[in-house]
């Protein structure tokens, strides 16, 4: 299995300002994602990131919004622009665990508090 | 997309078996059922994966009847600790990975 780091770990924030999420593997993956979760809520998946094309947007998330980067396949970087109260939430950064038996299985970091004032 | 339904929540006790189901009525041919699990301000952890029947490995049991439009994880004498959300999953390699995660089962164990 991944061992996945996410700095920072929490943040409080201004509305207006923008907050950038590292994720860091100790492997190299094929697919990274990026998922958001409201506090007593499920996730939902914002984009998937592949190293060297641009990420994939599920809808209702745009690329203004939260772009993305993917500069190799141990790292990648999720910023929330323009924040404002509605963005506070989980942020997780999983990986894509399927090279073994398991299909669809991926492993997460431990996500990302943001509270936006 | 199959989409899955699970109870809510669930109350057990200590060192009791706990059962729980998932019912996923448009399961496709191709689809995998995966189990997580979830601890408070933690990211969701791989429990099991089963395609049909029965699947057990060191922390849970997966049983997928034959017509696979439900499973059930079990997992055996609880602990305090295994107080968590879990949910099932269902989803194949070709989804690209649109998994459609529920509300999930906020499983509560009591002494």
């Amino acid at each position: 299995s991944a061992v996945i780091s996410q700095k920072p770990s929490r943040d409080i924030c201004q509305r207006g300002t923008s907050l950038t999420i590292q994720c860091q593997v100790d492997s190299q993956v094929t697919m990274m994602f990026w998922y958001r979760q409201q506090p007593g809520q499920s996730l939902t998946l914002i984009a998937t990131a592949n190293q060297g094309s641009e990420a994939t947007y599920e809808s209702g998330f745009v690329i203004d919004k939260f772009p993305i980067s993917r500069p190799n396949l141990t790292f990648s970087t999720l910023t929330v622009s323009n924040m404002s109260p509605e963005d506070s939430s989980i942020y997780l950064c999983s990986v894509d665990g399927s090279s073994g038996a398991h299909t669809d299985t991926q492993y997460f970091g431990p996500g990302t508090r943001l509270t936006v004032l | 997309l199959a989409k899955t339904t699970q109870p809510i929540s669930m109350d057990s006790y200590e060192g009791q078996e706990v059962n729980i189901t998932c019912s996923h009525n448009n399961i496709a041919t191709n689809d995998y059922i995966t189990w997580y699990q979830q601890f408070p301000s933690q990211g969701p952890r791989f429990i099991i994966q089963g395609y049909k029947t029965k699947v057990t490995n060191e922390v849970a049991s997966l049983f997928i009847p034959a017509d696979r439009k439900s499973s059930t994880l079990s997992l055996p004498r609880v602990s305090l600790s295994d107080t968590a959300v879990y949910y099932c999953l269902v989803g194949d390699s070709g989804s690209n990975y649109q998994l459609i995660w529920g509300a999930g089962t906020k499983l509560i164990i009591k002494p």
